[in-house]
């Protein structure tokens, strides 16, 4: 089965840090790009980066509002995507999902259930 | 950044009924857009790519039309699993973005 499983979350204060993980089976982790994405409570949806495939040089993009505090990163070999977050702010409270890239298809076609960040003091 | 708006931002339908959302970007994005449908506290599911293409599994009462800056998923008969919010998103440039949402409720 097809499957990215995140974890990590949890509550931390503000100007704190967090790393969470998603874990990917059932697929070949390394040919696709992977996107983190989140939602806060009750609001939409918004992306927050991506990692490239070796193919496209590892290489990342991120949102203005995410670039100067998260890092995403991934491991091939344990077929995993990371999400560091530094500096957290209440806004960066949500779910965050990571999900695969449905390649040349300008989508995403798995996702992962969620993990939930709260930033609160 | 590319902007995209969905319309309505609510909707309130029956079952059986046919329903349009659109999604209009800032500015042209090909082909590239994407419609998820979003249940409550669930992840969400991929509907259509590219515009048109129905993604594996979805029923074909969805259909996704448009090119350049407007866009429509059409479902053509609701049922009562349809109830749900639905996202438009693009992947024409960076940042990927997201409409902001249409939450669509029996009526």
């Amino acid at each position: 089965e097809v499957q990215l499983v995140e974890s990590g979350g949890g509550l931390v204060q503000p100007g704190g840090s967090l790393r969470l993980s998603c874990v990917a089976s059932g697929f070949t982790f390394s040919d696709h790009h992977m996107d983190w994405v989140r939602q806060a409570p009750g609001k939409g949806l918004e992306w927050i980066g991506r990692f490239r495939n070796k193919g496209q040089g590892y290489t990342t993009e991120y949102a203005a509002s995410v670039r100067d505090r998260f890092s995403i990163s991934r491991d091939d070999s344990k077929n995993s995507l990371y999400l560091q977050m530094n500096s957290l702010k209440t806004e960066d409270t949500a779910v965050y999902f990571c999900a695969r890239d449905y390649i040349s298809h300008y989508s995403w076609d798995v996702w992962g259930q969620g993990t939930t960040v709260t930033v609160s003091s | 950044d590319i902007q995209l708006t969905q319309s309505p931002s609510f909707l309130s339908a029956s079952v059986g009924d046919r329903v349009t959302i659109t999604c209009r970007a800032s500015q042209g994005i090909s082909k590239y857009l994407a419609w998820y449908q979003q249940r409550p506290g669930k992840a969400p599911k991929l509907l259509i790519c590219a515009t048109s293409t129905l993604q594996t599994g979805v029923p074909s009462r969805f259909s996704g039309a448009g090119s350049g800056t407007e866009f429509t998923l059409t479902i053509s008969s609701l049922q009562p699993e349809d109830f749900a919010t639905y996202y438009c998103q693009h992947l024409n440039s960076y940042p990927i973005t997201f409409g902001q949402g249409t939450r669509l409720e029996i009526k």
